[in-house]
C-alpha cells in the first residue's frame, strides 16, 4: 500500500512548456514534503521542499504547490528545458527525532523535454 | 563536497548466494539508509541506521539484513539471494538534527540475481 501516490508515471513536454507532477498522501502526520530529481545513472538529489505552513514555494523555475485540506502537493516546472529531463520523486516525512528523517517516496515520474 | 560511495555499480550473483552491498559516506552523517528502486514503485526503504550498531527495519526488510560497525560504513546483506531481489539498490545518508535534513544518495548498485 503506497502512502504517497504520484502521477503521471511519465510525461513528455515541449521545450518551454510547463511540466506538472502531482502527489497525494494519506498520513496526516507528514509535515515535510521534498522533491528529488534523478538523472540516468545517478542517485536522486534534493530539488526543493515545502512544509505545510505555506501553500507555495518557488525556487527558480521550480514551484511546489501544497493543499493541506486535500492532502495533495504538486511540482510545476516552468519553461521546461531538455536538461530537466529526469525522473522526479515526491516524498513525505515526519520531522521529529524518533522518525529518523525517514522518507516515504512516491512511485516517480519520468519527464522528457523535447527540444 | 558530499560523497556517498557504493562499492559496485553492477553486480551479478546466483540464487542462494550471500550478497554484500557496501556503502561509505564521508560526511560524518549519523543516519544511513538502504533503499531499493523498482519501476513504478519508487524508492522503498529496506533498513536504516541512526547510529553505529543501531538499526531499524524499513518497509520491506524481509530477506535482508544490515551491519553498521563504523559510522561511515553501512552494509546491506542478502542472506540467500533470490530472483525477486533483482533491483537497483540505493544507499543514502543524512545528518541528524533539528528539522529535516536532506538525504544524500549514492549512484546505486544494479544487482541481478540469476
Amino acid at each position: 500500500q503506497q502512502q504517497v501516490k504520484q502521477s503521471p508515471q511519465s510525461l513528455i513536454v515541449q521545450k518551454g512548456g510547463i511540466s506538472i507532477i502531482n502527489c497525494a498522501y494519506e498520513n496526516t502526520a507528514f509535515d515535510y514534503f521534498p522533491w528529488y530529481q534523478q538523472f540516468p545513472g545517478k542517485g536522486p538529489a534534493l530539488l526543493i521542499a515545502i512544509r505545510p505552513d505555506v501553500s507555495e514555494k518557488k525556487e527558480g523555475r521550480f514551484t511546489i504547490s501544497f493543499n493541506k485540506s486535500a492532502k495533495q502537493f504538486s511540482l510545476h516546472i516552468m519553461d521546461s528545458q531538455p536538461g530537466d529531463s529526469a525522473t522526479y520523486f515526491c516524498a513525505a516525512s515526519r520531522s521529529f527525532k524518533a522518525a529518523g528523517n525517514k522518507l516515504t517516496f512516491g512511485g516517480g515520474t519520468r519527464v522528457l523535454v523535447k527540444p | 563536497d558530499v560523497k556517498v560511495t557504493q562499492s559496485s555499480r553492477y553486480l551479478v550473483k546466483r540464487t542462494g548466494e550471500k550478497v554484500f552491498l557496501e556503502c561509505v559516506q564521508d560526511m560524518d552523517h549519523e543516519n544511513m539508509f538502504w533503499y531499493r528502486q523498482d519501476p513504478g514503485l519508487g524508492l522503498r526503504l529496506i533498513y536504516f541506521s541512526y547510529d553505529v550498531k543501531m538499526k531499524e527495519k524499513g518497509d520491506i526488510p524481509e530477506g535482508y539484513s544490515v551491519s553498521r560497525e563504523k559510522k561511515e560504513r553501512f552494509s546491506l546483506i542478502l542472506e540467500s539471494a533470490s530472483t525477486n531481489q533483482t533491483s537497483m539498490y540505493l544507499c543514502a545518508s543524512s545528518l541528524e538534527g533539528q528539522g529535516n535534513q536532506p538525504q544524500h544518495f549514492g549512484d546505486g548498485t544494479r544487482l541481478s540475481i540469476l
